[in-house]
């Protein structure tokens, strides 16, 4: 079966420092999407992404994170100047169609990062 | 706005136990509805869904039906296994809106 991979498994990075978490969504997706999870806190989400452009963001998405399709196979997640509260799993997700077609997201294992 | 509530966990069962995990929901419009599972190292695996009222969606032995009037979508299975043990999220998605809201998680422990 099909499945959306992630990598790094687990990013350590300095404070301050630029990191990008990569993913490989399922290759007929058509809808991408980046998640967070703080230890011991619950799943949110942080941004939507379709035909090359963000189509929802949350609150937490500010300024110091930035999505990309660079290719036709990956989607990245860029945080610009790290900070000690990002330290969290990271999750990708990718779906056939949008909610509105009943498609489900597809989520992949997750990029543990850990900020020094 | 939108939100999930789970059941506090860890939920701890004997093998062939009768599981019930219960989630209710609060949302303006008429939400899609889901579980999601993750097993212990891996992502969060899409369990089952529902997309209206009374409909009830199934897989693996696991049912949960929506509930429009108690705004509920509660988890179960008749005899669980130890394979079972994982987190369980339930979770949903309103019309107009891309994101999937999860509750916090309930962690599900079946002994031998």
């Amino acid at each position: 079966e099909p499945e959306v991979t992630q990598t790094p498994s687990h990013q350590v990075t300095q404070m301050g420092q630029e990191v990008i978490l990569r993913c490989v969504p399922i290759s007929n997706h058509l809808y991408f999407y980046w998640y967070r999870q703080i230890l011991g806190q619950k799943v949110e989400f942080l941004v939507s992404f379709y035909n090359n452009e963000i189509s929802e963001k949350s609150e937490i998405f500010d300024d110091q994170f930035s999505v990309e399709r660079p290719d036709g196979s990956n989607f990245t997640l860029k945080i610009r100047s790290t900070k000690l509260e990002d330290s969290a799993m990271y999750f990708c997700a990718s779906s056939e169609g949008d909610r509105l077609s009943n498609q489900p997201q597809h989520f992949g294992d997750g990029t543990r990062l850990s900020i020094l | 706005g939108d939100s999930v509530t789970q059941m506090e966990g860890p939920v701890t069962l004997s093998e062939e136990a009768f599981l019930t995990i219960n989630c209710t929901y609060t949302a303006t419009g008429y939400p899609s509805l889901f579980w999601y599972v993750q097993y212990p190292g891996e992502g969060l695996q899409l369990l089952l869904k529902a997309t209206k009222a009374d409909d009830k969606g199934s897989n693996k032995g696991f049912e949960a039906t929506y509930r429009k009037e108690t705004t509920s979508f509660h988890l179960e299975k008749g005899s669980v296994q130890v394979s079972d043990s994982a987190v369980y999220f339930c979770a949903l998605s309103d019309a107009g809106s891309y994101k999937l809201i999860f509750g916090s998680g309930t962690r599900l422990l079946v002994r031998p």
